[in-house]
């Protein structure tokens, strides 16, 4: 695709549901990223993919949040038991390559949790 | 790891003047210091990058400025306009296969 798109858009979820967030990257980019961004608190790294694996999983702050990547393509970030700190703007990125450090990011997925 | 400090939080300038946001990184291993522009309701977006054997960077409005031995860098846009107005954040990386660390943002308001 032209860029690198995000869906839902916005999430409305209640306090310990399970969430699926999905990404689309770039069309040609290897790499796949996850990030998270609380007001006030800039961007936080989650997981990083090089095609279908996750070398990179350092971020993921629980147990409740996993991610997969699936024919090196789409991306799907799954939150369980859902908390209200949850809340929060989910970032997705991509680059060309691993060792490429220009990340195209997506609008994001606005994650609500009442 | 990494840590990437960046002031002010927020920056309110009137419209034709220059504003500077300023970074500080702790790694000095980091060689890679991108900057991104986040307009409300869009993902951030790269405006310019600089690596550490290059000490400042311009491209129209815009430069970089690095300093590797105080282990600053800062973002410099002069002539500022309203539609310069969005969160920037600064973020630092070792280079290679490396996830990038960001500064918190600053909120640059441009009044016309």
């Amino acid at each position: 695709g032209a860029g690198v798109s995000q869906s839902p858009s916005n999430k409305v979820t209640e306090k310990g549901k399970d969430v699926e967030l999905r990404c689309d990257p770039i069309s040609g980019h290897t790499a796949l990223y996850w990030y998270r961004q609380s007001l006030g608190q800039g961007l936080e790294f989650l997981i990083y993919f090089q095609g279908n694996s996750a070398p990179d999983k350092s971020g993921l702050p629980s147990d409740r949040f996993s991610a997969e990547r699936t024919g090196g393509s789409v991306s799907t970030l799954t939150i369980q038991r859902t908390q209200q700190e949850d809340s929060a703007v989910y970032l997705c990125a991509s680059s060309l390559s691993g060792t490429d450090e220009k990340l195209f990011f997506g609008s994001g997925t606005q994650l609500s949790v009442l | 790891g990494e840590n990437v400090e960046q002031h002010p939080s927020t920056l309110s300038v009137q419209e034709g003047d220059s504003a500077v946001i300023k970074c500080t990184y702790s790694d000095s291993a980091s060689n890679y210091f991108p900057w991104y522009k986040q307009e409300l309701g869009k993902g951030p977006q790269l405006i310019i990058d600089i690596r550490s054997n290059v000490g400042e960077k311009k491209d129209q409005r815009i430069a970089v400025t690095l300093n590797k031995t105080a282990k600053h860098f800062s973002l410099h846009i002069t002539e500022t306009q309203p539609e310069d107005s969005a969160v920037y954040f600064c973020a630092a990386s070792i280079g290679g296969y490396s996830t990038l660390t960001f500064g918190k943002g600053t909120m640059l308001l441009v009044s016309p």
